[in-house]
């Protein structure tokens, strides 16, 4: 069976421009996180879905927002980027019902803004 | 307040030594999850074992092996004969039970270095 997937693997960005990635969650997974890890750092919590609803927002500004499709697959966009917007985004899902409350994750967005 | 403390930022062995990683956590909560996860350079979060709070049983997985204690708020990650292989960095995470399934808190991490 497929894991969390993840696109794309690698982008370069200009301060300023919007960046989308993609997340596609274990198949039955219906819930799907977003965290950022800079470099050095463990990762950062920036949304949880689950029903194609929000379920939590760390501390990440406005420019950060994300949705969840019906087919459970999410989106994280970032809008204005900015030099500290570089890091791996990760992305994770869950379901109590498959794998109780253990957390899967992709293998990663690398971006880097210039 | 969550908090999960790793205080070994790198650990470095030479092969076959056994190395114990240390996780330290805050929670006001009274059900709650503890993970290790494996990151190499490639960047995926590789899972490792997931305690809930309730159950305090030490477990081992192999040459893995894992020290939760309550009353210390501690959970360790022991690495018995250790390989190359088992080069990375090492996340201890906590997730409450009103996240379940969502945010985990993340210690800094510890980097272990496994020498030939």
């Amino acid at each position: 069976d497929a894991g969390v997937t993840q696109s794309p693997t690698h982008l370069i960005k200009t301060r300023g421009q919007h960046v989308t990635l993609r997340c596609s969650p274990i198949s039955g997974h219906k819930s799907v996180s977003w965290y950022q890890q800079v470099l050095g750092q463990g990762p950062q919590f920036i949304f949880q879905y689950y029903e194609k609803e929000e379920r939590g927002r760390g501390n990440f500004p406005d420019r950060f927002s994300a949705r969840q499709f019906p087919n459970y697959s999410s989106e994280l966009n970032v809008n204005a980027l900015l030099l500290g917007d570089s890091a791996l985004y990760l992305c994770a899902s869950s379901s109590p019902r498959i794998s109780g409350n253990t957390i899967y994750f992709g293998e990663g967005s690398w971006l880097t803004v210039v | 307040a969550q908090k999960v403390t790793q205080a070994q930022t790198e650990i470095s062995v030479v092969e076959k030594e056994d190395v114990t990683l240390d996780c330290v956590y805050e929670t006001r909560d009274t059900t709650y999850y503890l993970f290790w996860y494996k990151q190499p350079p490639s960047g995926e979060l590789v899972f490792l074992i997931r305690r809930n709070s309730f159950d305090e049983q030490n477990e081992i997985s192999g040459r893995y092996s894992w020290n939760f204690q309550k009353s210390t708020s501690s959970f360790n990650f022991t690495i018995t004969a250790s390989q190359v292989v088992d080069s990375a960095v090492y996340f201890c995470a906590l997730s409450e039970a009103r996240n379940q399934g969502g945010k985990l808190i993340f210690g800094q991490g510890t980097e272990l270095s496994v020498k030939p």
